[in-house]
């Protein structure tokens, strides 16, 4: 079966650190660029960073910039999220999101069942 | 950034409504336009994208239009199964920003 399947969601107090992970399946894992997308409770989606294929390209959102890093080990089909520095208002179901090409256009086409961050003392 | 805004921001229609949800962008994005699906607890589904295009097993009920800074997602004729939230999202620049969501609610 072709999943992603988002693991180390946990309550941290603020200021603390987490590490996410995302493990992929059922596809070429190290053909496909990845996002981290979160959507905080009761609340809309949130793009918060992207990672190439190949890891060399990476992007994030002024919300996380410098304080969270994207990663992936292609031959353990894993992508991760390093949280640090976390804030009340990280607090968010974390998904990880494959991305689909069409054309020049890209998409996401596969998503995780989330896992869930509390930041909260 | 790229400002993605959605009308309405909720929606009450009934079985067998045509629905339609707009989308704009703060400035052209061309047709790197993608919309999503979430139901309650669950994580959100691809219909459309690049403006356009119907992802594979997704219902010919729902349709999407538009280029450069509006774009709509309409359903033809509104299923039980429907009724949920709906984003769009732009891919063209990061960050790669999603609208606030359509609430779409049985009437």
């Amino acid at each position: 079966e072709v999943q992603v399947v988002e693991s180390g969601g946990d309550l941290v107090q603020p200021g603390g650190s987490l590490r996410l992970s995302c493990a992929a399946s059922g596809f070429t894992f190290s053909s496909y660029e990845v996002n981290w997308v979160r959507q905080a409770p009761g609340k809309g989606l949130e793009w918060i960073s992207y990672i190439s294929s190949s890891g060399f390209t990476i992007y994030y959102a002024d919300s996380v910039k410098g304080r969270f890093t994207i990663s992936r080990d292609n031959a353990k089909n894993s992508l991760y999220l390093q949280m640090n520095s976390l804030r009340d208002e990280d607090t968010a179901v974390y998904y990880c999101a494959r991305v689909g090409v069409w054309d020049l256009s890209w998409y996401i086409d596969l998503w995780g069942r989330g896992t869930l961050v509390t930041v909260s003392s | 950034d790229i400002q993605m805004t959605q009308s309405p921001s909720s929606l009450s229609a009934s079985v067998g409504d045509r629905v339609t949800i707009t989308c704009r962008a703060s400035q052209s994005i061309s047709s790197y336009l993608n919309w999503y699906q979430q139901k309650p607890g669950k994580a959100p589904n691809l219909l459309i994208y690049a403006a356009s295009r119907l992802q594979s097993g997704v219902p010919s009920r729902f349709s999407g239009s538009g280029s450069g800074t509006d774009f709509t997602l309409t359903i033809s004729t509104l299923q039980p199964e429907d009724f949920a939230t709906y984003y769009c999202q732009q891919s063209y620049s990061t960050p790669y920003t999603f609208g606030q969501g359509t609430k779409l609610e049985i009437k």
